[in-house]
């Protein structure tokens, strides 16, 4: 399977929001609802901040959203805080595997 | 909550296996509703399944894989272990150990393990 393509990298100020995509193809993302973000620190493991699409496990703050149409996905970081500077992953069901994004490096200007 | 914590050679020679094991607690590796995965990162890339079991010892891999990987479930230590043979320097990488719940989400992760293959 190939990789989900992300964009490398997205900035914005503290307050604004940043909204990036997750591109797979009609076997993954365009198939299965089982779309999920992770965001990562550097040094630190991979932390779930959206699962089934748009859905926030508890501890996540609404100002994280996820969503789907056709074969992308989308993360939106709204009132974008210094702690958002980080690594974020998306992750999608693919059949029997799972394959990840490329990775998008969110930085806070 | 889950808590996972990776161990293991560190440092590989090429062409030997890798033996990892995913320390699990918080809860009985034997839970329903859980399958226990291992992925990595290679340097500069993304991240990559490597494949999972489930609490009923069913295991899925990521095809590029399959033929050198062995993914096992020990439930009185309540811990689970990844083998990779034939290992060459595209494995080096950081190893992850994680939860899916209910196949569809990796909730809970290891603090990662890098390994290096190298003479």
């Amino acid at each position: 399977q190939s990789a989900l393509t992300q964009p490398r990298s997205v900035s914005g100020s503290p307050g604004q929001s940043v909204t990036f995509s997750c591109t797979g193809t009609s076997s993954d993302i365009g198939y299965y609802d089982y779309v999920s973000w992770y965001r990562r620190h550097p040094g630190q493991a991979p932390h779930l901040m959206i699962f089934d699409v748009n859905q926030r496990p508890s501890g996540v703050p609404d100002r994280f959203s996820g969503s789907k149409s056709g074969n992308t996905a989308s993360l939106t970081i709204s009132g974008l805080q210094a702690d958002d500077e980080a690594e974020y992953y998306c992750c999608s069901y693919a059949g029997g595997s799972w394959v990840f994004g490329t990775g998008t490096k969110v930085t806070v200007l | 909550q889950l808590q996972l914590q990776e161990s293991g050679s560190g440092l590989v020679k090429p062409s030997q296996t890798l033996s990892l094991t995913c320390a699990v607690s918080g809860d009985s590796i034997s839970s329903g509703g859980y399958s226990w995965s291992w992925i990595r990162q290679t340097p500069g890339k993304g991240l990559e399944w490597i494949g999972d079991i489930s609490h009923t010892g069913d295991t899925y891999y990521n095809s590029s894989l399959e033929s050198r990987v062995t993914i096992s479930i020990d439930r009185s230590e309540n811990h689970f272990s990844l083998r990779l043979s034939s290992m060459t320097a595209a494995d080096t990488a950081v190893y992850y150990c994680a939860s899916l719940f209910l196949r569809r989400y990796f909730d809970y992760w290891g603090q990662g393990t890098l390994v290096t293959v190298s003479s």
